[in-house]
Parts: C-alpha cells; sequence; structure tokens
C-alpha cells in the first residue's frame, strides 16, 4: 500500500540552530499539506501545495520557515533558526485531488525537540 | 480563525462498550467534515469525510453522522475493543478558507 514517507522522525536541536524535514507524498498526488500539531493541540496547516505552487501558506511564519516542492513531488520544510517554540510533531498529507472533499493521507511525522 | 471544539478531551472505557464524540465546528460557510483516527506512533488515518446535512457513515463499528445547520458530528464506536485505542480528530472546512481546521482529538483509551 502507497504510504507517505518522512524523514527524520525525530529530530532534537539547539535553538538557532537550522533543521529541515523532508516529505515524499504517495506518487501522483498532486496536493501536498505541511501541518504543525503543538502537544495537546490540533494540527494547524503550515502551507499547502498544488504541484509545485504554493496555495496558502498565511499561517506559516515566513521570518523562519520555509518550505518547496520544486518538481511538484517531494517537498522539504525549512526552519532556521528554530526556537523553543517550534518544538511540534510536523506532519506531511497528500491528497489526490486539491478539493477538501477528498481525505488526506498522512505520514507518520517528524517530531522536533528545541532545546 | 475557525474554532473546531472535540468533546470529551480524553475517555477511557471498558472493552465492548459504546462510546461516542462529539465535534462542534461553526454553521456558517460549511464545506466538509473530516474524521481521522490516530493511533500512538502511526499516521492518521481517514475514517469519513461528510458533506452533506444529516450525512450518516459507517464503516464496520464506527459510524458517524452530520448536522451542518447545527454545527456538530457524532463519532460513535460499537462494541468497543482495545484495538480502538487511539486520538480521533475531527476537521472542518468552510467556504472562506477551504483549509481544514483540526479540533484537538478526543483521546480514547480501551481498557481490555
Amino acid at each position: 500500500e502507497a504510504e507517505v514517507a518522512q524523514s527524520p522522525r525525530y529530530k532534537i536541536t539547539e535553538k538557532s540552530q537550522a533543521v529541515a524535514f523532508w516529505c515524499d507524498p504517495i506518487s501522483g498526488h498532486a496536493t501536498l499539506y505541511w501541518y504543525r500539531q503543538i502537544l495537546g493541540q490540533g494540527p494547524e496547516l503550515l502551507v499547502q501545495f498544488q504541484d509545485e505552487s504554493v496555495v496558502d501558506d498565511s499561517q506559516l511564519p515566513k521570518d523562519r520557515f520555509s518550505a518547496e516542492r520544486l518538481k511538484g513531488v517531494d517537498s522539504t520544510l525549512k526552519i532556521q533558526p528554530a526556537e523553543l517554540g517550534d518544538s511540534a510533531m510536523y506532519l506531511c498529507a497528500s491528497s489526490s485531488s486539491g478539493q477538501v472533499t477528498g481525505e488526506l493521507f498522512f505520514g507518520e511525522g517528524s517530531r522536533l525537540t528545541v532545546l | 480563525i475557525l474554532n473546531v471544539e472535540q468533546s470529551p478531551q480524553s475517555l477511557h472505557v471498558q472493552e465492548g462498550d459504546s462510546t461516542n464524540f462529539t465535534c462542534s465546528f461553526p454553521s456558517s460557510n460549511f464545506y466538509a467534515l473530516h474524521w481521522y483516527r490516530w493511533e500512538t506512533a502511526k499516521s492518521p488515518e481517514a475514517l469519513f469525510v461528510m458533506t452533506l446535512n444529516g450525512d450518516e457513515k459507517k464503516k464496520g463499528r464506527i459510524s458517524a453522522t452530520l448536522n451542518t445547520k447545527e454545527g456538530y458530528s457524532y463519532l460513535y464506536i460499537k462494541g468497543s475493543q482495545p484495538e480502538d485505542s487511539a486520538t480521533y480528530l475531527c476537521a472542518s472546512s468552510h467556504s472562506g478558507r477551504r483549509a481544514l481546521t483540526f479540533g484537538s482529538g478526543t483521546r480514547l483509551q480501551v481498557q481490555p
């Protein structure tokens, strides 16, 4: 069964360091999402891609976060510099369409701890 | 900012018990409602996507209903099993901003 791949699963870093997460969606899925889940809260959308274009990045803290999906396939989310409040689970999801009537397929997430 | 509320936050039941959770969302400009199950150390998995008022969906022992006029959805689990232990997330979409807004989840623990 096709899966969304994410790496690393766990990352511990010190504040002010740079960190990057990678996501490979299900083959053929045009829409890719990055979510952040802070402990005790629900996942919050950081950025949505349709192919290689950003559709929604209104909640992305652009002073320190960046995301790209250069060839419209896999994607990288970067944080520089990391802050203590960035400690969270970073989830990647993909869907075959950009419509919210289609289910999302999630990866297992990347858990970030900033010390 | 849309507010999606889930209750209860956590729930402990015995194997064989039936249980239900609530998801409340803004009723205005409703577009879609999603339910996901998230087991520890695994990825969230879609249970249902619902769009129509009065919609009812079922998957095995799990079912869900949707009331878009009053802004709530119920998730029911009949005869809970230990493998049902997970966090259940709901998320809604509205025409102003199509992106899903998630609730903080209901954490279910089923004791054998």
